[in-house]
């Protein structure tokens, strides 16, 4: 299994440029879910999805879309890009079952910059 | 809402002495505890949980935490740094219930290992 897989690795931007980040995963997880981490700040939620066509929000949601049509995928769309989302971003997934912790299972992340 | 909080941004410790990091967590019902570790330019990678029975956990690479609910705290600690420990510790919680899978996480420790 390859896991959690991001991309890019490494992604500047133009502030009003817009951009997906790109996350898949190959353990066939009902839950993915996308970070970012700012230093000092640990890591905040941004959005997240329990299924296929399935997406919530986060503590961290403006600026950022999401949607879900497969399992295996869950892109992060930033539609107009400011300075203030420069950052580390990760994304993450596990399996989903009510009473029961699974291991959250995190990609390389991305890390951007918008000028 | 569940917060976290680790005391101290950054902990300075010599090889071979004790590593104790700490967490605290704010939560009206105990929730589930773990704690991830992020080496430079790298995911978050599980080093342990907690969701019940026996308060005192076990981890990777010599960690173990102990969980203390009348305190309210989830403290890491190794009896013997390695060099290799030289990382940045997040502290995450999740609910019990239904949202078990949205993690909230405290701003990180930087453990810096002294030869």
């Amino acid at each position: 299994n390859a896991g959690v897989t991001q991309t890019p690795k490494f992604q500047v931007l133009k502030t009003g440029q817009s951009m997906t980040l790109q996350c898949a995963q190959d353990m066939n997880h009902e839950y993915m879910s996308w970070y970012r981490q700012d230093p000092g700040m640990g890591l905040r939620l941004i959005h997240y999805s329990v299924g296929a066509g399935i997406t919530d929000q986060g503590e961290v949601p403006n600026g950022y879309n999401v949607s879900r049509s497969t399992t295996e995928d869950f892109p992060l769309r930033l539609l107009s890009a400011a300075p203030s989302q420069t950052s580390v971003y990760f994304c993450a997934s596990s399996y989903s079952r009510t009473g029961i912790s699974y291991e959250q299972y995190f990609g390389p992340g991305t890390r951007l910059t918008v000028t | 809402a569940q917060s976290v909080t680790q005391l101290g941004s950054h902990v300075s410790v010599s090889e071979g002495a004790l590593v104790l990091l700490r967490c605290n967590y704010s939560s009206s019902v105990p929730p589930y505890l773990f704690w991830y570790v992020q080496y430079p330019n790298q995911g978050l990678q599980l080093l342990l949980k907690y969701t019940t029975g026996a308060t005192l956990v076990k981890g990777i690479n010599g960690f173990e935490a102990e969980f203390k609910k009348s305190e309210t705290s989830f403290h890491l600690t190794k009896p013997s740094a390695h060099m290799s420990d030289a990382a940045e510790y997040f502290c995450a919680v999740s609910e019990r219930g239904g949202s078990n899978y949205k993690l909230t996480f405290g701003k990180g420790t930087l453990l810096t290992v002294n030869p």
